[in-house]
């Protein structure tokens, strides 16, 4: 089955820092996904990107967040300032389009730790 | 409100039994229904996706009720290997087709 791939794994960073994570979805899919996950706590949706643009963002998007697809493989989250609580597991996910009873596939997420 | 509700356990059972878990939802226009499944530090994984009808794959069953808004998911002749937490997911309604998801029911299988 393809699969959406997330690197890093780990990363672990200090405070303030800016951090990329980054994910390549699957090759067909046209619609990119930014979930995170604080340890304990639910799957909380990010962003959603369609044609090189965001479709929706959460309340949690603020302007410290960012994506962009910088070619045609690449889909990327960053975070321009690191805070204590955006320590989360950030999952990447796809899907072929953004309607109706889709699944959405999930790379395996990097784990962010902010120092 | 909640968007998505879970008991978050955790259901403690022996394998073999039957557990159900539940999910309400407070959007009524929302349109697409899953279960997902979330192993310890993994990414989630669909379970199955919830038809109106209700639909059976194995040993698990899921059943939509629109009118009180809740979603159910039964798992029979459970194994070790189910211990995992399950996600309600929700899609659709309001103009957004946004996936969102409960905080998860937690199940453990003992032997």
């Amino acid at each position: 089955e393809p699969e959406v791939t997330q690197t890093p794994s780990h990363q672990v960073t200090q405070m303030g820092q800016e951090v990329i994570l980054r994910c390549v979805p699957i090759s067909n899919h046209l619609y990119f996904y930014w979930y995170r996950q604080i340890l304990g706590q639910k799957v909380e949706f990010l962003v959603s990107f369609y044609n090189n643009e965001i479709s929706e963002k959460s309340e949690i998007f603020d302007d410290q967040f960012s994506v962009e697809r910088p070619d045609g493989s690449n889909f990327t989250l960053k975070i321009r300032s690191t805070k204590l609580e955006d320590s989360a597991m950030y999952f990447c996910a796809s899907s072929e389009s953004g309607l109706g009873n889709e699944k959405l596939f999930f790379g395996s997420g990097t784990q962010l730790s902010v120092l | 409100r909640k968007e998505v509700e879970q008991d978050p356990g955790p259901f403690n059972v022996p394998e073999g039994a039957t557990v159900a878990f539940n999910c309400t939802y407070s959007n009524s226009a929302s349109q697409s229904f899953f279960w997902y499944r979330q192993d310890c530090r993994k990414e989630p994984k669909l379970l199955m996706s919830v038809y109106s009808s209700g639909n059976e794959d194995g040993r698990f069953t899921a059943q939509l009720n629109r009118a009180s808004q809740y979603i159910s998911l039964l798992i029979r002749d459970s194994k070790l290997s189910d211990s995992a937490t399950y996600l309600c997911v929700v899609r659709g309604g309001g103009g957004s087709y946004i996936p969102t998801f409960g905080r998860g029911t937690s199940l453990i299988v003992h032997p």
